[in-house]
């Protein structure tokens, strides 16, 4: 059965500290793997796409990276900021984009 | 651009009644996509559609039916809502398979 787990499922950090947000997936076939964001209340947000070819990718404090050998993604976050609370959801696809497969989310907690 | 607007915003059903979510997008985007999304589970595909006058089943469609008779808006039809269609409904779309766009949200409690 395809499935995207994440972990964890929620997690507090302090402004201005770096995180790391995990994503373990058994898809197949695989053709990319997506990282959303997800303010309270809005819809999600594309934060990075990446094929099977690419191992990282950044926009921004954000930095994905994708192990298609183990299946696992990480997002990285740096030098958090109050802006980047919200859930963060990772999500692949096995080819078409009406087959998504998508994570429950981490939820992010930054304090001040 | 606006991009992706849901009406409404919110809705309070009771058992039985029907309603229609409206979904419109100015991107000229091909695909668009419902969503629902419940707490502690991922995103879930109600209906698509990959075109004007298409629209074919996600993985959850039982309860819902949808529309597409313009490019640029898709219907969510719920004709006997139940209390387990008590959710938040998500529109998207997408130039083919690319990054999609959402919507804000439509938060709809079925009693």
């Amino acid at each position: 059965k395809n499935q995207v787990e994440q972990s964890p499922q929620s997690l507090i950090i302090l402004e201005g500290k770096n995180c790391t947000l995990q994503c373990n997936y058994t898809v197949s076939p695989f053709s990319n793997l997506r990282w959303y964001k997800q303010d309270t209340g809005r819809g999600p947000v594309s934060l990075t796409i990446m094929t099977f070819s690419e191992n990282t990718k950044s926009n921004g404090r954000y930095t994905a990276t994708l192990d298609a050998d183990t299946k696992q993604s990480s997002l990285h976050i740096t030098a958090s900021q109050l802006s980047d609370s919200a859930s963060y959801i990772c999500v692949v696809s096995p080819g078409s984009n009406y087959q998504l497969i998508w994570g429950a989310g981490t939820k992010l907690i930054i304090k001040p | 651009n606006a991009g992706v607007t849901q009406t409404p915003k919110f809705r309070v059903l009771k058992t039985g009644q029907s309603m229609t979510l409206l979904c419109a997008q100015d991107m000229n985007h091909e695909y668009m996509y419902w969503y629902r999304q419940d707490p502690g589970m991922g995103l879930r595909l109600i209906h698509y559609s990959v075109g004007e006058g298409t629209t074919a089943k996600g993985e959850v469609p039982d309860g819902y039916n949808v529309s597409r008779l313009k490019k640029q808006n898709f219907l969510l039809g719920l004709e006997s809502a139940a209390p387990s269609q008590t959710s938040v409904y998500f529109c998207a779309s997408s130039y083919k398979g690319h990054t999609q766009y959402f919507g804000p949200g439509t938060r709809l409690t079925v009693l």
